[in-house]
């Protein structure tokens, strides 16, 4: 069965210094999607990040990159510049293409950054 | 911008109400989910679709049922509310490498 697991509940940085966010997966499927998502506090869901199992290069969006190593299973999240608004909870999420198409998330990391 | 939405999106019901919560997308997605999420907490998929007459349970057990007559619209009903459902339902649908998501459902049973 899938699972995505985020062993870090809280992180904190310093505004301007980058921070990276863990998350592993398992899956038996050779095909999958592995998400990023941002929740502020006020609960809607942004989009950060995708990366595909079979991407050659790791994704990047802006001040976000993604540390894919396929052989680990590890897809970590790499903010850099952190800001004050990058304050919020982040969730990683994986999707098995050839499955049953279920998305399912790991149990979030809350990021603090301060001043 | 996504063009999915929820209503309603605050709801406080008594204990043993009927309850349905709206979910519709213009984008024509086959793929729809609804979870649950307790305030900082994470998702939990309790219901998806992969399109019309077509819905499965998620991971977590839930009261809860889902329906899906038409691609754009995948409601969810619980048929006697408990203080235990109390909680935040978010909608999302898929498409290529992008999970839209609603804004979510607020859902206070007293």
């Amino acid at each position: 069965a899938q699972k995505i697991t985020q062993t870090q509940p809280g992180m904190f940085v310093q505004e301007k210094e980058a921070v990276t966010l863990d998350c592993t997966y398992d899956t038996s499927d050779p095909s999958y999607g592995l998400f990023w998502y941002k929740q502020p506090s006020s609960g809607e869901m942004i989009f950060l990040i995708y990366q595909g199992s079979y991407d050659q290069q790791n994704a990047t969006e802006g001040r976000y990159s993604l540390n894919f190593q396929k052989a680990r299973k590890s897809a970590n999240l790499v903010i850099s510049a952190s800001q004050l608004g990058d304050s919020a909870m982040y969730f990683c999420a994986m999707r098995e293409r050839s499955n049953t198409d279920k998305l399912i998330f790991g149990t979030g990391t809350r990021l603090q950054v301060f001043p | 911008e996504a063009d999915i939405y929820q209503t309603p999106r605050y709801l406080v019901i008594g204990t043993g109400k009927k309850i349905t919560l709206e979910c519709s997308q213009t984008m024509g997605h086959d793929k729809m989910y609804w979870y649950q999420q307790d305030p900082g907490m994470e998702l939990h998929l309790i219901h998806y679709s992969y399109g019309v007459n077509s819905t499965e349970k998620g991971d977590l057990s839930s009261e809860s049922t889902v329906s899906r007559i038409r691609t754009e619209h995948f409601p969810l009903t619980l048929e006697s509310a408990r203080p235990s459902h109390t909680s935040q339902y978010l909608c999302a649908s898929y498409q290529g490498n992008t999970i839209y998501f609603g804004e979510g459902s607020w859902l206070t049973v007293v």
